[in-house]
């Protein structure tokens, strides 16, 4: 098993674009988590899902969504980007909802916004 | 509200010294307080967590939660060590985490 993948690896948007993020979990896993990393700072939460349906959300604004597919694949999407989403964005996945479980992270996407 | 406090942004030691990573934390209640680690090109990982109070690659961290610290050692630094340093939180449950801002480590021969 690769481990999480996350796809792509880089990005470059502008200012007002919209940009899809996509994360593959651990086989058998059924949980994903995302989160934000700005650089200096550690990674900050944004979603969970677990069996398809949101079980968490963090402190992000609604131009931020994101959805899990039957395979447990999951895709965040950020609408009207701005200059101050420039991130590190990280998918987290565990074979279970809780705290708990272990979460295994992706390499992350890294994505600049001009 | 939930918080991680790492003070130090840097943290450079000689080969063969002691090594202690400060992790301060806000919480009403009892967290779980983990340790997480990234190596140069590599994904974040767990190292360990208060929990399974295992010593993974010679390292240990204490629960004080009269000081609510989670403080991780390691009496001997090797160069291998060299990394960013991430000290975590979560509640009960199903909870995020919550990082602090991270230590980079640079052990030094």
């Amino acid at each position: 098993d690769a481990g999480v993948t996350q796809s792509p690896t880089h990005l470059i948007k502008t200012r007002g674009q919209h940009v899809t993020l996509r994360c593959s979990p651990i086989s058998g896993h059924k949980s994903v988590s995302w989160y934000q990393q700005v650089l200096g700072q550690g990674p900050q939460f944004i979603f969970q899902y677990y069996e398809k349906e949101e079980r968490g959300r963090g402190n992000f604004p609604d131009r931020f969504s994101a959805r899990q597919f039957p395979n447990y694949s999951s895709e965040l999407n950020v609408n009207a980007l701005l200059l101050g989403d420039s991130a590190l964005y990280l998918c987290a996945s565990r074979d279970g909802p809780n705290s708990y479980n272990e979460q295994f992270f992706g390499p992350g996407t890294r994505l600049t916004v001009l | 509200a939930q918080r991680v406090t790492q003070p130090e942004k840097l943290l450079s030691v000689f080969k063969g010294a002691p090594v202690e990573l400060k992790c301060n934390y806000s919480y009403s209640g009892s967290p779980e307080l983990f340790w997480y680690v990234q190596y140069s090109r590599q994904r974040l990982q767990l190292l360990l967590r208060h929990i399974s109070r295992e010593s993974i690659k010679g390292f240990t961290a204490d629960l004080n939660k009269g000081e609510t610290s989670f403080h991780l050692k390691k009496p001997f630094a090797q160069e291998e060590d060299s990394a960013m340093y991430y000290c975590a939180l979560s509640g009960p449950g199903n909870t995020p985490l919550v990082f602090g801002k991270g230590t980079r480590l640079s052990v030094i021969a």
